[in-house]
């Protein structure tokens, strides 16, 4: 079962950083923080990952809290091609995924 | 091969007819996975694999379900007297290691196998 809670949907400017919570209070000790995003009628798209640090790369940054209890997912320029799902997963072995956040891009 | 390949894109089927989906992974990567994924509906967990054998297969939903993956590369998905509820897309990933002990565990998804039961 998804062990992560994020709200159903969220509007964003084009332009503006997209910045998506995500709560995870029941991780364990081992297990990372996925984000994957999904545009529509195609597989999920790894995105990032972080296990304790903030994390950046060219999609996107990571930024998780020191207990570990919640990360924001932060698209710094958003673009019309960014809106899609985003799944925030965390898991060691196994991913399970939850219903994620659609994120809309508003020219 | 670059990504990860599965076969056929789209399949219709009538029900009660058996079906087999296939997944040819990133080469040389040592796991990989089944999911569903279902109208508006996150993807669900089916079963992973560790090289041949099925490292946890608790997602497949009833015993019509089966997956194989004789020699730790391609595998196949089999679905056996099909229903009008096994109508989703079937979504298959692969990793390197498939376990998050030794690092992140990053999955690579193929585009997925669309099946309609009738």
């Amino acid at each position: 079962d998804a062990k992560t809670t994020q709200p159903p949907s969220m509007d964003c400017a084009e332009g503006r950083a997209a910045n998506l919570p995500c709560n995870h209070s029941t991780i364990s000790g081992n297990e990372y923080v996925y984000w994957y995003r999904q545009i529509h009628s195609q597989g999920p798209q790894y995105i990032i990952h972080g296990l304790k640090n903030n994390e950046t790369n060219e999609m996107a940054s990571l930024i998780i809290t020191e207990d570990r209890k919640s990360s924001t997912l932060i698209l710094p320029h958003a673009t019309l091609r960014d809106t899609a799902v985003y799944y925030c997963i965390v898991g060691a072995n196994n991913l399970f995924f939850g219903t994620g956040t659609r994120l809309t891009v508003i020219p | 091969g670059a990504g990860v390949s599965q076969t056929p894109s789209n399949k219709v089927t009538e029900k009660g007819k058996y079906v087999e989906l296939r997944c040819d992974p990133i080469s040389g990567h040592t796991a990989l996975y089944w999911y569903r994924q279902s109208l508006g509906q996150g993807p669900e967990f089916l079963i992973y694999f560790q090289g041949t054998g099925a490292a946890d297969d608790s997602g497949l939903p009833n015993d019509r379900f089966f997956a194989v993956r004789p020699e730790g590369s391609v595998s196949t998905l089999k679905i056996q007297r099909t229903e009008r509820g096994d109508s989703a897309v079937y979504l298959c990933a692969s990793s390197l290691t498939g376990t998050g002990l030794a690092g992140a565990n990053v999955l690579t998804f193929g585009a997925g196998s669309r099946l309609t039961v009738l």
